[in-house]
């Protein structure tokens, strides 16, 4: 157990659906990440919170979005969804101490949630 | 945007062998962190590495950040099918924010 939570394990579902991916960081952790994982592929960065608030956007779409709430566990939800946003979709965190030029941080990743979307 | 590739993208080889993956990226990192992820399982931390010309040893595996911060590489000294599955690079930027960039990942198949 790495102590990052992530719910559902497994979700199946069908296009133009919407659901909502859980995500409870380690204790102590502040920053958040999500990361999308293609069968086989590499690990896409979607989106970064610390503390409450947005700190990087990558390749996410707008159908998707995320956030991060007080007690900083988050959500990422995906909406209208389609045969491509099948995935594992990851979470992570880290301690993220410092300001926002403090660099990358080591993350520790929670199990994932597998979304079938058919 | 900051891209990472490594290779090769997968590769077999017989339990005893060596092995190394290569990590390339198009910036200058100020870190590289570098992540197992099992069959099945999710990507978990090895290392990092934050110096120019940094070489870190654990056990059988031998990590290096190369001089100019833009390439690093792992060695698996004497695999064992433990050590199957796929490696993946991470490249740190300082900046406004502190993602990491995933390289492509290696693919590791061992075999008695």
């Amino acid at each position: 157990d790495s102590g990052v939570t992530q719910t559902p394990k497994h979700l199946i579902t069908a296009t133009g659906q919407r659901v909502t991916l859980r995500c409870s960081p380690r204790s102590g952790d502040l920053s958040v990440y999500w990361y999308q994982q293609s069968l086989d592929q590499g690990l896409q960065f979607l989106i970064q919170y610390y503390n409450g608030e947005e700190r990087a956007k990558g390749n996410i779409l707008e159908r998707f979005s995320a956030q991060q709430f007080p007690d900083l566990h988050s959500e990422l939800n995906l909406s209208s969804l389609e045969l491509g946003d099948s995935a594992l979709y990851f979470c992570a965190s880290s301690v993220a101490l410092g300001g926002r030029n403090s660099g990358a941080n080591v993350l520790t990743f929670g199990a994932g949630s597998r979304l079938t979307v058919l | 945007g900051q891209q990472v590739m490594q290779i090769p993208q997968y590769q077999h080889v017989q339990e005893g062998e060596d092995f190394t993956t290569y990590c390339n990226s198009s910036t200058t990192l100020s870190n590289i962190q570098w992540y197992k992820q099992r069959p099945g399982g999710h990507p978990v931390f090895l290392i990092q590495l934050v110096k120019s010309g940094e070489v870190k040893k654990q056990k059988r595996l031998t990590f290096q950040f190369g001089e100019a911060k833009k390439n690093s590489s792992l060695h698996i000294t004497a695999t064992q099918t433990t050590d199957v599955g796929t490696y993946f690079c991470a490249g740190g930027n300082t900046g406004t924010a502190s993602k990491l960039t995933f390289g492509t990942g290696t693919r590791l198949q061992v075999t008695l």
